[in-house]
C-alpha cells in the first residue's frame, strides 16, 4: 500500500530564502504525486504533479519538485520564499489502482519578514 | 476553467441530527470523492464512487456516512446521526479517469457539530 512521509510539520524560513518541503513515498507500483497548497480556511490547490516522464516538474507560483526514484523522494522547493508562500503544503500519492489519494500530514511554511 | 464546487461551505448542525454535504463534481468526470480534515491533521480518504456506487471506502466511512449522485451532477454526503467527532472538513473531489492523475478539490464544507 502506498504511504507518504513528510518531514517536518513545521518549516520558517526567512523571505527570499530557499523553500525546501521534504517528501518520502512507500509505492509497490510506480507511483503518481502530487504537491497541493492549502491557505488559512480554504481548499485544497494543486501545485504539481509527476505522473510520467521528466523527473524535474514545475508548478505554480514558482514551486518546483523531483521524482527521485532511488531515494523515494520527491521533495518541493522553491528558489526564493515570498510571504504569501506561508500556508500547508501536503505531499500525496496516488492510488494508481484507481481510486483515492494518500495525503502526507501536511508541512506549515512559515515565512519571516 | 472547471472547478467542484461545494455547498455550503460552513454547516453547523446539533449532535445527532442528519447532515447532506453537497458537490456539483466537473462535469465529464467519472470518479468522486470525499475526504475529512479534520482541524490540525491531515486529510483523509473516506469513499470513491463511479458507475453510481462506492468504489472503494476507508474504515472511516461507517454505517453512519452514505453517498449517493441523485441527478447526474449532484454527489453528495450524508451523515445520518452526527457526532462531535464529526466535525471537520470535508472536500469533495473529481476525476476523470480511474489513473487519478489528477483529482480536482472543491473548497471544502466546514461542519460543526454542537
Amino acid at each position: 500500500a502506498q504511504s507518504v512521509t513528510q518531514l517536518g510539520s513545521h518549516v520558517s524560513v526567512s523571505e527570499g530564502a530557499l523553500v525546501l518541503l521534504r517528501c518520502n513515498y512507500s509505492s509497490s507500483v510506480p507511483p503518481y504525486l502530487f504537491w497541493y497548497v492549502q491557505y488559512p480556511n480554504q481548499g485544497l490547490q494543486l501545485l504539481l504533479k509527476y505522473t510520467t516522464g521528466a523527473t524535474l516538474v514545475k508548478g505554480i507560483n514558482g514551486f518546483e519538485a523531483e521524482f527521485k526514484k532511488s531515494e523515494t523522494s520527491f521533495h518541493l522547493t522553491k528558489p526564493s520564499a515570498h510571504m504569501s508562500d506561508a500556508a500547508e503544503y501536503f505531499c500525496a500519492v496516488s492510488d494508481t489502482g484507481g481510486f483515492k489519494t494518500i495525503f502526507g500530514a501536511g508541512t506549515r511554511l512559515f515565512v519571516k519578514a | 476553467e472547471p472547478e467542484v464546487t461545494q455547498t455550503p461551505s460552513h454547516q453547523v448542525t446539533q449532535m445527532g441530527q442528519e447532515v447532506i454535504l453537497r458537490c456539483v463534481p466537473i462535469s465529464n468526470h467519472l470518479y468522486f470523492y470525499w475526504y475529512r480534515q479534520i482541524l490540525g491533521q491531515k486529510v483523509e480518504f473516506l469513499v470513491s464512487f463511479y458507475n453510481n456506487e462506492i468504489s472503494e471506502k476507508s474504515e472511516i466511512f461507517d454505517d453512519q456516512f452514505s453517498v449517493e449522485r441523485p441527478d447526474g451532477s449532484n454527489f453528495t454526503l450524508k451523515i445520518r446521526s452526527t457526532k462531535l467527532e464529526d466535525s471537520a472538513m470535508y472536500f469533495c473531489a473529481s476525476s476523470l479517469d480511474s489513473l487519478n492523475t489528477e483529482a480536482f478539490f472543491g473548497q471544502g464544507t466546514r461542519l460543526t457539530v454542537v
